[in-house]
C-alpha cells in the first residue's frame, strides 16, 4: 500500500472549515483513500473514502487531486467535538488482508 | 441502531485467568474483526471473520481464540491471560464488498489489565 504523509498537528477555529491534507504520491490505480479519526479514549471512527472522484457525506468532504497524489479532508464547520487524531490510509482491495494500519496521523485541535 | 457494542468496557484479570470479550453488531455486516491497540503500537489485527462460522488469524493471534456462531456476534477469548495482553481491545465490522471491507465500524473498546 502507498505510504501517506500528514502534518503532525493543526489547529482550527470552531465554526470554521478544517482542511486536512494527505500526501500519497506513490498511490497506484486500484488504491482507495480512506479517512478515519480517533477521539481520545474512543474507538476509531470511519469518516469517508474515495477512489478518484470527490466524495461527500454527512460528516465531511474528500477532495482527491486529478493525479491522485494527494487529497484533502474537509470538515465544513468544525466543532469542539471534532478534536481528534485524523488518519489518512491508502488501501487496495485484497482478499484475506483486511487489516487497517494507522500511521501517526494529524492531531487536530478545534479551539473555541 | 446501536452499531457495534462491546462487553465488558473494563476488566482486570490476574495472570492465568480466562475471559471472553463479546462483540455485537446490528448493521448486518458480513465481516467482523478484533484489534488491540497499545500505546505507541497502533492498531494490530488479532483475528477476523468473513462470515458466520468462519474465522481467520490476523497479525497477532497467539494467546487468543475467536468464534462467530451468529452473524451478529464475534467473541474473543483469552484462555490464560498474560500481562502482555494488557491492552485496549476494539471490535469492528464491515460490509464484504471490495472497497467497503476497509470501511470498518468500531466499537467503544474494552480496557483490559492483566496483573
Amino acid at each position: 500500500d502507498a505510504k501517506t504523509t500528514q502534518p503532525p498537528s493543526m489547529d482550527c477555529a470552531e465554526g470554521r472549515a478544517a482542511n486536512l491534507p494527505c500526501n500519497h504520491s506513490t498511490i497506484s490505480g486500484n488504491e482507495y483513500v480512506y479517512w478515519y479519526r480517533q477521539i481520545h479514549s474512543q474507538g476509531p471512527q470511519y469518516i469517508i473514502h474515495g477512489l478518484k472522484n470527490n466524495e461527500t457525506n454527512e460528516m465531511a468532504s474528500l477532495i482527491i487531486t486529478e493525479d491522485r497524489k494527494s487529497s484533502t479532508l474537509i470538515l465544513p464547520h468544525a466543532t469542539l467535538r471534532d478534536t481528534a487524531v485524523y488518519y489518512c490510509i491508502v488501501r487496495a482491495p485484497r482478499s484475506n488482508d483486511y487489516k487497517l494500519s494507522f500511521g501517526a496521523g494529524t492531531t487536530v485541535t478545534v479551539r473555541a | 441502531n446501536a452499531g457495534v457494542t462491546q462487553t465488558p468496557k473494563f476488566r482486570v484479570l490476574k495472570t492465568g485467568q480466562s475471559m471472553t470479550l463479546l462483540c455485537a453488531q446490528d448493521m448486518n455486516h458480513e465481516y467482523m474483526y478484533w484489534y488491540r491497540q497499545d500505546p505507541g503500537m497502533g492498531l494490530r489485527l488479532i483475528h477476523y471473520s468473513v462470515g458466520e462460522g468462519t474465522t481467520a488469524k490476523g497479525e497477532v493471534p497467539d494467546g487468543y481464540n475467536v468464534s462467530r456462531l451468529k452473524k451478529q456476534n464475534f467473541l474473543l477469548g483469552l484462555e490464560s491471560a498474560a500481562p502482555s495482553q494488557t491492552s485496549v481491545y476494539f471490535c469492528a465490522s464491515s460490509y464484504s464488498l471490495r472497497d467497503r471491507a476497509y470501511e470498518q465500524y468500531f466499537g467503544p473498546g474494552t480496557r483490559l489489565t492483566v496483573t
